[in-house]
Parts: C-alpha cells; structure tokens; sequence
C-alpha cells in the first residue's frame, strides 16, 4: 500500500538552530515526491519536486534531498517566518492522477 | 509557477442553503482537480479527485449527493455543499494537475454555516 509518514509530528526551533524534517514513503514506483508549505488559513504553497533518488532542490534556507525511502527537508538557520506547517506528498506510477499526502510537520521557530 | 484561484475565500451561510466555491486554473489547463477538507491542525482529507467532462470519483465516506463536483471544462472545477449544515463547516481547498508534474492549491475557502 501506498504510504508517507512524516516526523516529527511538531518542532519548535531557536532562530538560526538548523535542523531537518523527514519524510518516509513506501510507494509502488515514484512518479515524484513533492514538498509543500502551508500558512495557518492558506492553501499549501507548493516549494519542490524530486524525481529520484540523489536528487536534491534548494530555495533559499530549505534544501530538499531524496533516497529510495525517505526525503529530507533541512532547514538551515531558520527565522520565525519559516513557520508553517510542511507537507510532503508522493505520485505513484501505479495511478496518473494519485497525489498521497503526510500528515505534515509543524514547524515554529522561535525569535 | 501555475496559479489555482478559488473562489470565495470565505463564506457563510445559513442552514439549510447551498454554497459553491470556484476553483480556476489561471494559466494552465488541468485535467485533474482535487477537493479536500481540512480540519483545525489536521492535514488534508482527500473528498473527490474530478477529471474535465467526467463525473468526479468520491473517496469512501463522502457524500457526493451533498458535495456536488462539476468539471465543466480544463481550467474550472465548482463544489458544491447542498443543504450544509453546521457540522459542514470547515476549510475547503481544491488543487489542480498540469499534467505530469506536481499539483498546485488554491487558497482556500472557509466555509461556517449558522
């Protein structure tokens, strides 16, 4: 079955105290893993795609990385406006049109 | 990159009474739009995935009869919430696929029934 797990579930960081979300994923054939962030009232904002493993995608403090399991999406000296929830979300080859969503990481970042 | 515009932002209605929100895909055509519900610090719940001239394939537990989907045509999908009542009330988001990359969400519609 088609699965994503995202940890933790809630972090609380110091202004510029780096760290990483994880995402894990179990899916028949990766069609592409894709990074989300989304505001308190906002829809999500989408932020990367990944297409295979070795891959990695950087804007600005985030950088997003992929294995055959699992994606990172490390955040490097954040500020407070780096908070929001972040979704990872995976499209299987087994369905053209089958988006599977995590139940996000919600990140506060602290002045 | 791409823009979904849904439409209204927030609304509120009354028992009893039907609502619509709009989703647009501004600069795309999308063969695929999708509606989710979302709940307070809970992340998306997937209703229906709607595909352009096809009617919308509901995910188990969702009442198409009371969430109308129509896909009319590749850049707008409507939802419709027939008769809402006040456990209706919640945050709709729609998303819309190019093709075969990642999708793109709207803003979202806040929707309170009194």
């Amino acid at each position: 079955e088609d699965q994503v797990t995202q940890s933790p579930e809630a972090l609380r960081l110091q202004e510029g105290e780096s760290s990483s979300l994880n995402c894990s994923y179990t899916v028949s054939g990766l069609r592409g893993l894709f990074w989300y962030r989304q505001d308190p009232g906002k829809g999500p904002e989408f932020l990367f795609t990944l297409y295979s493993a070795g891959e990695e995608k950087e804007k600005e403090r985030l950088k997003a990385t992929l294995t055959k399991k699992e994606s990172f999406l490390h955040i490097t000296a954040p500020k407070p406006e780096d908070s929001a929830t972040y979704l990872c979300a995976v499209r299987p080859y087994s369905s053209a049109s089958k988006i599977i969503f995590g139940s996000g990481t919600r990140l506060s970042i602290r002045p | 990159g791409a823009v979904v515009s849904q439409h209204p932002s927030w609304v509120i209605c009354k028992s009893g009474t039907s609502v619509k929100i709009e989703c647009r895909s501004l600069d795309f055509q999308a063969t695929t739009m999708f509606w989710y519900r979302q709940f307070p610090k809970q992340s998306l719940m997937l209703m229906a995935t709607s595909n352009e001239g096809s009617k919308a394939t509901y995910e188990q537990g969702v009442e198409k009869d009371k969430f109308l989907i129509n896909h009319a045509s590749l850049t707008l999908s409507t939802l419709t919430v027939t008769s809402a009542h006040p456990e209706d009330s919640s945050f709709y988001i729609c998303s819309a696929l190019p093709g075969d990359t990642e999708a793109f969400f709207g803003q979202g519609t806040r929707l309170t029934v009194v």
